[in-house]
């Protein structure tokens, strides 16, 4: 079956710089998920997007932003790099938004990025 | 205060036995859903079950069961046959229905399977 696809998987960057992260999601999936993952931590979740419009927001830093294009693919934009920017980014897909409470998430490999 | 705490930081198991994983969860909502995640030591985070709060039966996917303690807002991760491929970092995750659509993590627990 058809995953998430992410690109690239890995990226370096020097500070400062800017970075794109692109997400393909899990074909019919109308909703996209970003989190970002610190060595040795747990997700913490970014922004989400249901039918090309944003749908919930964490703690994205403004530094970041994120869309949802026709074809359902989203891209992270990310600038201004920092050190603390280095991370595992996931991209995750869902069929709804989740307002029934089933919707399942399922994750892309990640794209992990190196700020130097 | 923690949303999803995981108690254990790191387990060791011998293969082919049965194996819990711990989990508790905080939430005021009376809708919500708890997920569980494997992300093995490549990085990529799979899906392996998921149970929501008005389900009245524990969920089960193969090898995996969830022991869900509604009152005591446990649901946690029983593994049956362990195998040497189930080493990996276990996340239990949260999602509160009426606050989004986000997924809330807890710290996981590093599950290591001895031959």
């Amino acid at each position: 079956a058809a995953g998430v696809i992410q690109s690239p998987r890995h990226l370096i960057k020097e500070k400062r710089e800017t970075a794109t992260l692109k997400c393909y999601p899990i074909p019919r999936h109308d909703t996209v998920y970003w989190y970002q993952q610190g060595p040795g931590q747990d997700p913490q979740f970014l922004i989400s997007f249901y039918e090309k419009m944003q749908s919930d927001k964490g703690s994205i830093p403004d530094r970041f932003s994120a869309q949802q294009f026709s074809d359902y693919h989203s891209e992270l934009n990310m600038s201004s790099l920092e050190l603390g920017d280095s991370a595992l980014y996931f991209c995750a897909s869902s069929l709804g938004r989740g307002t029934s409470g089933k919707e399942t998430q399922y994750f892309g490999p990640g794209t992990r990025l190196l700020v130097l | 205060a923690q949303k999803i705490t995981q108690t254990q930081p790191g387990m060791f198991v011998q293969e082919k036995e049965a194996v819990t994983l711990d989990c508790t969860y905080d939430t005021s909502d009376q809708s919500y859903g708890l997920f569980w995640y494997k992300q093995p030591s490549s990085g990529e985070m799979i899906f392996l079950i998921y149970q929501g709060s008005y389900d009245e039966q524990n969920a089960t996917e193969g090898r995996y069961s969830l022991n869900f303690q509604k009152a005591r807002k446990s649901a946690n991760l029983v593994i049956s046959a362990s195998q040497l491929g189930d080493s990996a970092m276990y996340f239990c995750a949260m999602r509160e229905n009426n606050a989004g659509n986000m997924l809330t993590f807890g710290g996981g627990t590093r599950l290591m399977v001895k031959p």
